[in-house]
C-alpha cells in the first residue's frame, strides 16, 4: 500500500504565504485533492484534480504537483484559514485512496 | 444543494456490530460512488471503502476486509456501512462522502461530505 506524509504543523502570520506539502510514492493515474477541516466539522474540499478550485473556494488557495510531492499554497493567509489540512491521493479506481496524516495550520 | 445526512451517534459493546446510514439528497444517488472515511480521536482520515449505488458493487480497504459491509437502498437514496466485531480501536467519527460519477467523470475526489457519526466502543 502507498503512504504519503505531511508535516504535522505549519505556522504563518496573517498575510503571509503558507505552503503545505505531502510526499510519498506516486502511483499510476494519480490525482491529488486537498481538504480543510475545522474543529468539530466535516472536511471541506479546497482543491481537486491537483490544482482546480471548487466553486466557492477563495482564489488564495492553489495546488500543484511534481509527482512525488503535492503542495497546497495559501497566499495571503487569513485568520479563518486556521485549520487542519489533508492531502488525498486517488486513481479513481477504488484501488488506491490514500490520505496524508494532516497538517495543522496555525495563523499567528 | 447536495446533502448527505448521517444517522446519530452510537455506543457499542466490544464484539458487537454497528450500522451507520447516509441519506443523499439533491442529486442522482445512483450516479455517483459513495465512500466511507473514518477519523479516530485526534488522528487523521482513513479510507474504508466505496459502493457503487447503481450496481451495489463495493471495494474495501484491505484493513477492513471481512469486517465491513457497504450496502444501499436506492428507493430511499440511502447508503449503509456496517462494521462488525468492533473494539475500542474502532472508536471514531465515520463520514460518508460523494465521489466520482460511476461513468465517464473527471477526478473530483470527495466533493460533499456527511456531518459525521460518532461511534464509541468503551474498552
Amino acid at each position: 500500500s502507498y503512504e504519503w506524509t505531511q508535516a504535522p504543523s505549519v505556522s504563518v502570520s496573517p498575510g503571509q504565504t503558507a505552503r503545505i506539502t505531502c510526499s510519498g510514492d506516486a502511483f499510476p493515474n494519480q490525482y491529488s485533492f486537498w481538504y480543510q477541516q475545522k474543529p468539530g466539522q466535516a472536511p471541506v474540499q479546497v482543491i481537486y484534480m491537483d490544482s482546480e478550485r471548487p466553486s466557492g473556494i477563495p482564489g488564495r488557495f492553489s495546488g500543484s504537483t511534481s509527482g512525488t510531492t503535492v503542495t497546497l499554497t495559501i497566499s495571503g493567509v487569513q485568520a479563518e484559514d486556521e485549520a487542519d489540512y489533508y492531502c488525498h491521493l486517488s486513481d479513481s479506481s477504488g484501488n488506491n485512496e490514500v490520505f496524508g496524516g494532516g497538517t495543522k495550520l496555525t495563523v499567528l | 444543494q447536495v446533502q448527505l445526512v448521517q444517522s446519530g451517534a452510537e455506543v457499542k459493546k466490544p464484539g458487537a456490530s454497528v450500522k451507520v446510514s447516509c441519506k443523499a439528497s439533491a442529486y442522482s444517488f445512483t450516479a455517483y460512488y459513495l465512500h466511507w472515511v473514518r477519523q479516530t480521536p485526534g488522528q487523521g482520515l482513513e479510507w474504508m471503502g466505496r459502493i457503487n449505488p447503481n450496481s451495489g458493487g463495493t471495494k474495501y480497504a484491505q484493513k477492513f476486509q471481512g469486517r465491513v459491509t457497504m450496502t444501499r437502498d436506492t428507493s430511499i437514496s440511502t447508503a449503509y456501512m456496517e462494521l462488525s466485531r468492533v473494539t475500542s480501536d474502532d472508536t471514531a467519527v465515520y463520514y460518508c462522502a460523494r465521489g466520482e460519477k460511476n461513468y465517464g467523470d473527471y477526478p473530483r475526489g470527495f466533493d460533499f461530505w456527511g456531518q459525521g457519526t460518532l461511534v464509541t466502543v468503551p474498552s
